[in-house]
């Protein structure tokens, strides 16, 4: 079956904008990552689901970032009034289950996002 | 600090030699990845160690768990120029609810032909 995907690949947005960034996880995966990678960084964690709850938004940045995953499947990563400093690269991942802390996590190409 | 700290940050040998990458963490994990990454996107998962073992092989790759010493090494056996990518160690934190993953800054690998 087809693995994680995230749209848009690139986003080049203005300071101030808004901006959604889609993730697709692979069918049947009831758990949902979101990190965030800086340039010559490690990913960091952002937020991860379980079904369509957030059970654990610890690291989200600040109130301007959100995100939604309404039927448990597609999740939405939502930032409000773009910084520079949003510029990464923003990766989602989805694992079979969450409650085992054995599974793995599979990760989608992501999606770059340039705040001018 | 951040936990899964990699060393050594780069490394760089001829196609056919070994490479070894070691990674550091500091809580009590119910288990270890190891990811490649090429060119700063979509991370690739390569094995998965859990804390009660104590090495575990994949094709080229071994990977060794020292709980006590809260240290892991990824060994790439053999290497070749497609292995050129970043490699990134992530924790499991015991600690923390679900499988949050915690990752090191990564070893970039060079292998030359």
């Amino acid at each position: 079956g087809a693995g994680v995907s995230q749209t848009p690949s690139n986003k080049v947005t203005e300071k101030g904008k808004y901006v959604e960034l889609r993730c697709d996880p692979i069918s049947g995966h009831t758990a949902l990552y979101w990190y965030r990678q800086s340039l010559g960084q490690g990913p960091e964690f952002l937020i991860y689901f379980q079904g369509t709850g957030a059970a654990d938004d610890s690291g989200l940045p600040n109130d301007r970032f959100f995100a939604v995953r309404p039927e448990g499947s597609v999740s939405t990563l939502k930032i409000q009034r773009t910084e520079r400093g949003d510029s990464a690269v923003y990766l989602c991942a989805s694992s079979l289950s969450w409650s085992t802390g054995t599974d793995t996590q599979y990760f989608g190409p992501g999606t770059r996002l340039t705040v001018l | 600090s951040q936990q899964g700290e990699e060393d050594p940050q780069a490394l760089s040998i001829q196609e056919g030699e070994n490479a070894t990458m070691n990674c550091s963490y500091k809580t009590s994990i119910n288990n270890l990845q190891w990811y490649r990454q090429n060119s700063g996107r979509g991370l690739v998962h390569l094995i998965l160690i859990r804390s009660n073992e104590r090495e575990k092989h994949s094709g080229r790759l071994r990977v060794t768990l020292d709980t006590s010493k809260k240290s892991s090494s990824l060994l790439i056996t053999a290497s070749r120029a497609a292995d050129t990518a970043s490699y990134f160690c992530a924790t499991d934190d015991r600690k923390s609810h679900g499988s949050r993953l915690t990752f090191g800054e990564g070893t970039q690998l060079t292998v030359n032909p």
